[in-house]
């Protein structure tokens, strides 16, 4: 199975800053099959990104994916005081899905 | 609107079983793949199951493997996951998903004496 790696696994930034998330693969994913999602503790993931680089429906332009092969990245432009939560990346493409273990964005 | 609600889970002593339940609405059920997804308290994401639009193959998590069993019932709209065999490492939120755009909220399995 493909292990994702994520970095860092905490990001300790202040409101108006960039944050820049890393995800990493142990072999090539398609980068048809590579999103991101955004957890806030109680709730589901929501979806960011997906196809590695296409935003889903309602996310707002300061979210971003980039990447490929084997190296992927979140980028969000200018943190907001609700983008503080933990983003996981995970590939669909290769069965089993497998998801990287998580990084923080926390207030710094 | 697609909608995904899970149901079933609750407390469960090792050993025991639990079987989960997932109402699906919005979409043709049918005519997709359906996943299991699980979260233990503080951890990260970890998929556990998923079955074929007619239910006729499935595949599972090694964890899991011989203990769980995933069904649907496509003449009503559900996902189910049969839980048996039951270990405290099994406590977790369990998410059913369609893909990577549709989750349910999720249900609380604990494993616990």
């Amino acid at each position: 199975e493909i292990v994702l790696t994520q970095s860092p696994g905490t990001l300790s930034l202040s409101p108006g800053e960039r944050a820049t998330l890393s995800c990493r693969a142990s072999q090539s994913v398609s980068s048809t099959s590579l999103a991101w999602y955004q957890q806030k503790p109680g709730q589901a993931p929501r979806l960011l990104i997906y196809g590695a680089s296409s935003r889903a429906t309602g996310i707002p332009d300061t979210f971003s994916g980039s990447g490929s092969g084997t190296d992927f990245t979140l980028t969000i432009s200018r943190l907001e005081p609700e983008d503080f939560a933990v983003y996981y990346c995970q590939q669909y493409g290769s069965s089993p899905w497998t998801f990287g273990q998580g990084t923080k964005v926390e207030i710094k | 609107e697609v909608q995904l609600v899970e149901s079933g889970g609750g407390l469960v002593q090792p050993g025991g079983s639990l079987r989960l339940s997932c109402s699906a609405s919005g979409f043709a059920f049918s005519s997709y793949w359906m996943h299991w997804v699980r979260q233990a308290p503080g951890k990260g994401l970890v998929w556990v199951s998923r079955i074929n639009s007619d239910g006729s193959s499935s595949t599972y998590a090694d964890s899991v493997k011989g203990r769980f069993t995933i069904s649907r019932d496509n003449a009503k709209n559900t996902l189910f996951l049969q839980m048996n065999s039951l270990r405290a490492e099994d406590t977790a939120v369990y998410y059913c998903t369609r893909d990577v755009a549709n989750w349910g909220q999720g249900t609380l399995v604990t494993v616990s004496s």
